[in-house]
């Protein structure tokens, strides 16, 4: 299993500019998160999904899509990047949730700038 | 809303000293607590967690962590540090019945010097 895979693991985007961040993971979890993490501000969720075609807003949502047409990807959409937006993302899957208190295992992140 | 407090953010210890890092949580209820571990650039990995039962919680690479509910503590230890437990830790509160309201501490950056 290679886990939950991200890609690209840099990128440099220009002020406006749009980009995707994939996330995908091989072990069938139902729920797939999306995190940004910013200097002393931990882990904030921006989305989250809980299967196919099924997602809704975290505590950060504002400038992300995201979208879930298959179990496996869960792809994060900025639509006009700012340089609020510079942080390191993660993807996240779990098998049962954390409403059962499952483990999220985490993908090796991506590390965005915007100028 | 629940919310997380880890008050120390940078700890340095000596190798094969003792550890204990701190976390404590603000909630109604009795959460789901957990503690992960984050390797520089890397995601994070998760040490260990408390949702019911047992309050001393053991986990993987020897940590462990006691649930005080009298105290909201969730306090993660390791009785003798190895050089590679450099890294940054972070504890997570999550709501029973709620995937979404999971909240991260701010984390603590532990050194371990030889």
């Amino acid at each position: 299993n290679a886990g939950v895979t991200q890609t690209p693991k840099f990128q440099v985007l220009k002020t406006g500019q749009s980009m995707t961040l994939q996330c995908a993971q091989d072990m069938n979890h139902e729920y797939m998160s999306w995190y940004r993490q910013d200097p002393g501000m931990g882990l904030r969720l921006i989305h989250y999904s809980v299967g196919a075609g099924i997602t809704d807003q975290g505590e950060v949502p504002n400038g992300y899509n995201v979208s879930r047409s298959t179990t496996e990807d869960f792809p994060l959409r900025l639509l006009s990047a700012a340089p609020s937006q510079t942080s390191v993302y993660f993807c996240a899957s779990s098998r049962l949730g954390l409403a059962k208190a499952d483990t999220q295992y985490f993908g090796p992140g991506t590390r965005l700038t915007v100028l | 809303a629940q919310s997380v407090t880890q008050p120390d953010i940078h700890i340095t210890v000596s190798e094969g000293a003792s550890l204990e890092l701190r976390c404590n949580y603000s909630y109604g209820a009795t959460p789901y607590l957990f503690w992960y571990v984050q390797s520089p650039g890397q995601g994070l990995q998760l040490l260990l967690k408390y949702f019911s039962g047992d309050t001393l919680v053991q986990g993987i690479k020897g940590f462990e962590a006691e649930f005080k509910r009298s105290q909201s503590s969730f306090n993660l230890r390791k009785p003798s540090v190895h050089w590679s437990d450099a890294a940054e830790y972070f504890c997570a509160v999550g709501l029973p019945g709620g995937y979404q309201k999971v909240t991260f501490g701010t984390g603590t950056k532990l050194q371990v010097i030889p």
